[in-house]
């Protein structure tokens, strides 16, 4: 069975403040794939990023980076310096070797305070 | 990135009636298509996988019958929620799963669609 855990249901901060977002998952699969979404107050999913479970490197993309740590299980996103354009529900999701859909985790709702 | 599209981005219907909704990959072809369920402030559950041009694959818990899939061709899958109830009231949303080599495919997600039923 696989799983996604966020623990974090929804965090507040300041505008330019660093936060991040944790997620933890559990798979039998030794080949597996995570994944990012955010989904801003209109709904629609925007893909944010993929990470296979062979590439441990972690990435940086502007004001977005991602920590990927295979011994713990987590897949963490940071937003530096943050803005109100960044409030929004974050999934974090994994889909395994043999099953095509995703499994999403809760989802952890960001707002950012001006 | 690629383009799923979602029609009807919401509708309101009585009780009893049916409601299809169409999820349409616009720049790509999706051999595979994928229908979740998002109830208010909830994550999204999947509800079953579409594929073309064979029938679709049901999680547990999900009628089957009252909610009809359809994958006719490589950029269309519809829903079809049939006898809508006020607890079929939810977002749909399909996804669109973009091909990619060993295991590098993405899936794309289409805006939505809020089904009301009264």
């Amino acid at each position: 069975a696989q799983k996604v855990t966020q623990a974090q249901t929804e965090i507040s901060v300041v505008e330019k403040e660093d936060v991040t977002l944790d997620c933890v998952y559990e798979t039998r699969d030794t080949t597996y794939y995570l994944f990012w979404y955010k989904q801003p107050p209109s709904g629609e999913l925007v893909f944010l990023i993929r990470r296979n479970s062979f590439d441990e490197q972690n990435e940086i993309s502007g004001r977005y980076s991602w920590n990927f740590q295979k011994s713990t299980s987590s897949f963490n996103f940071t937003i530096t310096a943050s803005q109100v354009v960044d409030s929004a529900v974050y999934f974090c999701a994994l889909r395994g070797t043999g099953r095509r859909a995703l499994t999403f985790g809760s989802g952890t709702r960001l707002q950012v305070q001006p | 990135g690629a383009v799923v599209s979602q029609h009807p981005s919401w509708v309101i219907c009585k009780s009893g009636t049916s409601v299809k909704i169409e999820c349409r990959s616009l720049d790509f072809q999706a051999t595979t298509m994928f229908w979740y369920r998002q109830f208010p402030k909830q994550s999204l559950m999947l509800m079953a996988t579409s594929n073309e041009g064979s029938k679709a694959t049901y999680e547990q818990g999900v009628e089957k019958d009252k909610f009809l899939i359809n994958h006719a061709s490589l950029t269309l899958s519809t829903l079809t929620v049939t006898s809508a109830h006020p607890e079929d009231s939810s977002f749909y949303i399909c996804s669109a799963r973009f091909p990619g080599t060993r295991g590098t495919d993405t899936q794309y997600f289409g805006p939505g669609t809020r089904l009301t039923v009264l």
